[in-house]
């Protein structure tokens, strides 16, 4: 089993609407989710990292992580045009030699058309 | 804003040939990481590297990889002999603190490296 999973899409979207992107793992050890954007020719930045089962909410970005499930969400509220990127989910090692080393799902490719 | 730089952008090379891969991290980082992406596939980890040794490797990163600080500005990952699946874009990434908790990893914007 593949420890992060994640469907590839393509997605594509009207702008205004509400865009999930999910992705599921396998390792139970995995304790902080994270949420990467990656515009065309460019490296992954940074969106959105939780910890806890629950939501967080930063703007139009909702992350959900369901930790008994092995789940976790991002929805994205009234998309944009410049919302268009690939989405990916990547989980950090954060236990005994192994720190820092991230784990990415496939990324979903997402287009918010006008 | 400080930002990861990566050059070449785009790197051709002839299958068996040497070929190293710059990063400049951002200047007051400690932790520095090589990820690469085969086209279509998943970001994948190749290295972290602090205090001037690789701090953990992925099976993929066998002993045709070799990454390097020459100085106290860049990062280096020299592939010694490349093959036909070498073929992919190499991201550099670095980060304050030891990412993995709440620190971030920023990537630099990748160089492409195709192998002919």
């Amino acid at each position: 089993q593949k420890e992060v999973e994640q469907d590839p899409g393509p997605l594509s979207v009207p702008e205004g609407a509400i865009v999930s992107l999910n992705c599921t793992y396998s390792n139970s050890a995995f304790q902080y989710f994270m949420w990467y954007r990656q515009y065309s020719r460019k490296g992954p930045e940074l969106l959105m990292y939780t910890y806890s089962s629950g939501n967080k909410e930063d703007g139009r970005f909702t992350a959900q992580v369901d930790k008994s499930s092995k789940y976790i969400s991002l929805f994205i509220r009234d998309s944009q045009p410049s919302d268009s990127a690939t989405y990916l989910c990547a989980m950090p090692n954060a236990g005994g030699t192994s720190y820092g080393k991230l784990t990415f799902g496939q990324g979903t490719i997402l287009t918010v058309h006008p | 804003e400080p930002e990861v730089t990566q050059t070449p952008s785009h790197q051709v090379t002839q299958m068996g040939q040497e070929v190293i891969l710059r990063c400049v991290p951002i200047s007051n980082h400690l932790y520095f990481y090589w990820y690469r992406q085969i086209l279509g596939q998943k970001v994948e980890f190749l290295v972290s590297f602090y205090n001037n040794e690789i701090s953990e490797k992925s099976e993929i990163f066998d002993d045709q990889f070799s990454v390097e600080r020459p100085d106290g500005s860049n990062f280096t990952l020299k592939i010694r002999s490349t093959k036909l699946e070498d073929s992919a874009m190499y991201f550099c990434a670095s980060s304050a603190r030891l990412a993995g908790v709440t620190d971030t990893q920023y990537f630099g914007p990748g160089t492409r490296l195709t192998v002919l």
